[in-house]
């Protein structure tokens, strides 16, 4: 069965610093997204990409976040400069069609922000 | 602000017995509803979608789709305690975008 990979599992990172969370999309899924969970709480959509450029973005996605698809199979999503509450875990998915069939997740990255 | 609203539960019942989980939501423009397990610490998995009025089967599960009420549910047949997760229910919003509900806590008791 064909997944979405994350790296890391886990990241812990000092409030202020920039982290990179990575993600391998499905290899022939074309629309992919970030969504993240605060602890208990519900996922909330960050941003979708598609075609190499942002498609929607959330109020969540502020300047200090930033997505890139450098190589064709990465997707990553960017941190600048990080704050206690970004501390949740962050999911990556994919779809073969645009918000069609259902995501596939990956594992997700927990950050913690310390 | 478009919303998608579960009761949080938890919803408790006997194995064997029928779970029923509701969901509405706030945008009539909405086209694709989709049903997500998810188990403590892991991500979402997707076991149902919906597109149209009316019931869609797959195996012990059932989701049924009133677009008129704007309400979306998910009934689980014979359930089991590997049933037991976190259900989220789903509804795009824009051809890019999906918003979830809180999700309603299902535990299946053996």
């Amino acid at each position: 069965e064909p997944e979405v990979t994350q790296t890391p599992s886990h990241q812990v990172t000092q409030m202020g610093q920039e982290v990179i969370l990575r993600c391998v999309p499905i290899s022939n899924h074309l629309y992919f997204y970030w969504y993240r969970q605060i602890l208990g709480q519900k996922v909330e959509f960050l941003v979708s990409f598609y075609n190499n450029e942002i498609s929607e973005k959330s109020e969540i996605f502020d300047d200090q976040f930033s997505v890139e698809r450098p190589d064709g199979s990465n997707f990553t999503l960017k941190i600048r400069s990080t704050k206690l509450e970004d501390s949740a875990m962050y999911f990556c998915a994919s779809e073969a069609m645009r918000a069609n069939y259902g995501y596939t997740f990956g594992s997700g990255t927990r950050l913690t922000v310390v | 602000q478009k919303e998608v609203e579960q009761n949080s539960g938890p919803l408790s019942v006997p194995e064997g017995a029928i779970a029923s989980l509701n969901c509405t939501y706030s945008d009539r423009g909405s086209q694709s509803f989709f049903w997500y397990r998810q188990y403590s610490g892991k991500s979402p998995e997707l076991i149902m979608s919906i597109y149209s009025n009316g019931d869609k089967e797959d195996g012990r599960f059932t989701a049924q789709l009133n677009k008129a009420s704007q309400y979306v549910s998910l009934l689980i047949r014979d359930s089991q305690p590997s049933d037991s997760a976190t259900y989220l229910c789903a509804v795009t919003t824009s051809y890019d975008k999906v918003i979830f509900g809180p999700g309603t806590s299902l535990s299946v008791i053996p």
